[in-house]
């Protein structure tokens, strides 16, 4: 199975400021065939289900604020969250499509300071 | 719009079974993969099953193999999972999901239900 780790476990930010959260799977996640990474972001807050906010590791969905940012290739990938909102308080969880079993992060908890 | 609406979870004890139930609306239900994922403060979200649009394809996690089976039936818009010889560990909420793309095996979630707790306790 593909293990999935992300850093920090949690995170403090003050509003306006940046939030960077680091995802890195246990082997690349690169589709050759579509020269795409297949990593998934999502975004859960108390009481309600995931919310996909970044798919092929950098393709923001429809209606996600601009400030959401995917990034990153291979291992690698970086969901950076810029000028942060109150509203952004939750938590945050990569999920590798690659390969079954499909494995998210253990998730990140990020909070204002 | 979309929604997906689950229902059949509860309190049963080990080794007992448990039926859960999806509802689909607001989209082509028969056009879609759909899956099966869990939720505990523990271990975080598992992919517990998925299947596809026209129910030829389906997959399990490790963990519930040979335990829990996966169904569906596009004339009722709804998605099943039952669930037998269930251990403390299975305790979890449990999401129905849809695919993001239509006739597309990519799997990432464009759309979740509210889920359903499933508790296994004597």
């Amino acid at each position: 199975d593909i293990v999935m780790t992300q850093s920090p476990e949690s995170l403090a930010v003050s509003l306006g400021e940046r939030a960077t959260i680091k995802c890195k799977s246990s082997q690349a996640v690169l589709y050759s065939s579509y020269n795409k990474n297949c990593l998934a972001w999502y975004q859960q807050k108390p009481g309600q289900p995931p919310k996909l906010l970044i798919y092929w590791a950098s393709t923001r969905e429809s209606g996600v604020p601009d400030r959401f940012t995917g990034s990153g290739s291979g291992t690698d990938f970086t969901l950076t969250i810029n000028s942060l909102q109150a509203e952004d308080v939750a938590d945050y969880y990569c999920q590798q499509y690659y390969t079954v079993p499909y494995t998210f992060g253990q998730g990140t908890k990020l909070e204002i300071k | 719009q979309v929604q997906l609406v689950e229902s059949g979870g509860g309190l049963v004890r080990p080794g007992g079974s448990l039926r859960l139930s999806c509802t689909a609306s607001g989209f082509t239900f028969s056009d879609y993969f759909m899956a099966w994922i869990r939720q505990t403060p523990g271990k975080g979200l598992e992919w517990v099953s998925y299947m596809k649009w026209n129910g030829r394809t389906v997959n399990y996690a490790d963990s519930v193999k040979g335990r829990f089976t996966i169904t569906r039936d596009n004339a009722k818009d709804s998605v099943y999972l039952q669930m037998s010889n269930l251990r403390a560990e299975d305790t979890a909420v449990y999401y129905c999901a849809r695919y993001y793309h239509p006739e597309s095996s990519d799997g990432f979630i464009g759309h979740w239900g509210q889920g359903t707790l499933v508790t296994v306790s004597s």
